[in-house]
């Protein structure tokens, strides 16, 4: 089984509509990102999370937002999709602090915003 | 602002040479360099990490050479195989454990 799990894998929603994209981690770890990868700007951070109470914005948040429901999940909402949101989604994870505290992703949301 | 910028974007190597992927940064308050491989429909992996009091690291055929005065860092693949054609990017790690990335390099290994 995969250690960061994200679901749906591929969706195609409509401009204007809802959508949340989720992510659960079987590795204990404290911190989780949600990043956008575009073709030639490679991947962008949405936003991070260093624990359940503890969520800040990244370089890119206009437009979305977060939940992180527990330690293990972490979703990201698009609370009305545009068609520029179309991208790979990727959520990651990594422990709390200290050296070799790479970050782990998850296979990847492929959204399309028509 | 692209905090690490990463080249060549796309790059194409014969079987059993050598690929070289330069990144440089400008914040010296980053203190963690990774390098993330990325094959189609998958998410980056990593493949091989550095800090910055060491100037060289290697794992296998994957080298990375980091110049800590002139901020930057590079990725050396040796005897390059079809099996390394993928996308690479390089990253920094910040305050608060935030990564940076580079924009990647798609390596194309012809046979």
């Amino acid at each position: 089984d995969a250690d960061v799990t994200q679901t749906p894998r591929n969706r195609i929603t409509k401009t204007g509509k809802r959508i949340m994209l989720e992510c659960s981690q079987t590795k204990g770890h404290d911190r989780m990102y949600w990043y956008r990868q575009d073709p030639g700007l490679g991947l962008r951070l949405i936003y991070y999370s260093f624990d359940v109470k503890d969520i800040n914005k990244g370089e890119i948040s206009d437009g979305y937002s977060v939940s992180r429901q527990a330690q293990a999940k972490f979703s990201l909402s698009l609370e009305s999709a545009i068609p520029n949101q179309t991208a790979l989604y990727f959520c990651a994870t990594s422990r709390n602090g200290g050296r070799g505290t790479e970050a782990f992703f998850g296979q990847g949301t492929r959204l399309t915003v028509v | 602002q692209q905090q690490v910028k990463q080249s060549p974007q796309s790059l194409i190597v014969q079987k059993g040479g050598i690929s070289i992927i330069n990144c440089a940064y400008e914040n010296t308050a980053f203190d963690y360099f990774p390098w993330y491989q990325q094959f189609p429909g998958k998410g980056p992996a990593l493949l091989i990490a550095i800090r910055p009091d060491v100037s060289e690291k290697k794992e296998g055929r994957f080298t990375i050479s980091f110049n800590k005065s002139a901020k930057q860092f590079s990725l050396h693949i040796m005897d390059s195989q079809p099996g390394d054609s993928a996308t690479y990017f390089c990253a920094a790690r910040g305050t608060g454990n935030q990564f940076y990335f580079g924009t990647g390099t798609s390596l194309t290994v012809i046979p």
